[in-house]
């Protein structure tokens, strides 16, 4: 069964201080990953796709990293409006995946003044 | 604008009623899905739909049920028989092609019963 852990939980940053954010999976195969951001009590909003191993996707202040067994977030400088939590998910592996997804728990990110 | 509508935004219910979340599409997304969000948890897939007039089940499926009559529309009845029916529920929707695609989401609807 696939499996999706994000690492930390939470994290708290100051301002311009930079860090990463992680995305570790098991699965029989990998098929690509995608990133997600979601503000309290709204639905999740589609930041990147990963589709292999050694790809790379940016977007302002975010890039997305991907390798065989995880994926990174990497927050350069982050500002206050960049806390949210960050969810990050694969593809099913069964037989027609039909874009089925399986989420990880997601890290809170809060971005202090 | 294209995109998804959800609606309630906020819904209140008595244990052992019925009730339907709304979910509606413009993106022209073949595909629809409906998630269970529970707190310090990922989501959850409840039903999905590829195609009008046709759903599968998720992993939670047990006391919901669904229904694709029309391609922008795919309302979720979450039923009496649904053991702990307090969440929030979010709707997808994706085209289907290639390998795998992104799915994009409504606002939500977070659903109490007491």
């Amino acid at each position: 069964e696939d499996q999706v852990t994000q690492s930390p939980e939470a994290l708290r940053l100051q301002e311009g201080e930079s860090s990463s954010l992680n995305c570790s999976y098991t699965v029989s195969g990998l098929r690509g990953l995608f990133w997600y951001r979601q503000d309290p009590g709204k639905g999740p909003e589609f930041l990147f796709t990963l589709y292999s191993a050694g790809e790379e996707k940016e977007k302002e202040r975010l890039k997305a990293t991907l390798t065989k067994k995880e994926s990174f977030l990497h927050i350069t400088a982050p500002k206050p409006e960049d806390s949210a939590t960050y969810l990050c998910a694969v593809p099913w592996a069964g037989g027609t995946s039909y874009g089925k997804l399986t989420f990880g728990q997601g890290t809170i990110l809060t971005v202090h003044p | 604008d294209g995109g998804i509508t959800q609606s309630p935004k906020y819904l209140f219910r008595k244990e052992g009623q019925n009730v339907t979340l709304s979910c509606e599409q413009n993106l022209n997304h073949d595909a629809m899905y409906w998630y269970r969000q529970d707190p310090g948890q990922g989501l959850r897939l409840i039903y999905y739909s590829q195609i009008v007039n046709d759903f599968q089940k998720g992993d939670i499926a047990e006391g919901y049920s669904v229904s694709r009559e029309k391609k922008e529309s795919f309302p979720l009845t979450v039923t009496s028989a649904q053991k702990n029916p307090t969440a929030f529920y979010l709707c997808a929707s994706s085209i289907v092609a290639g390998p795998f695609y992104e799915q994009y989401f409504g606002p939500g609807t977070r659903l109490t019963v007491t």
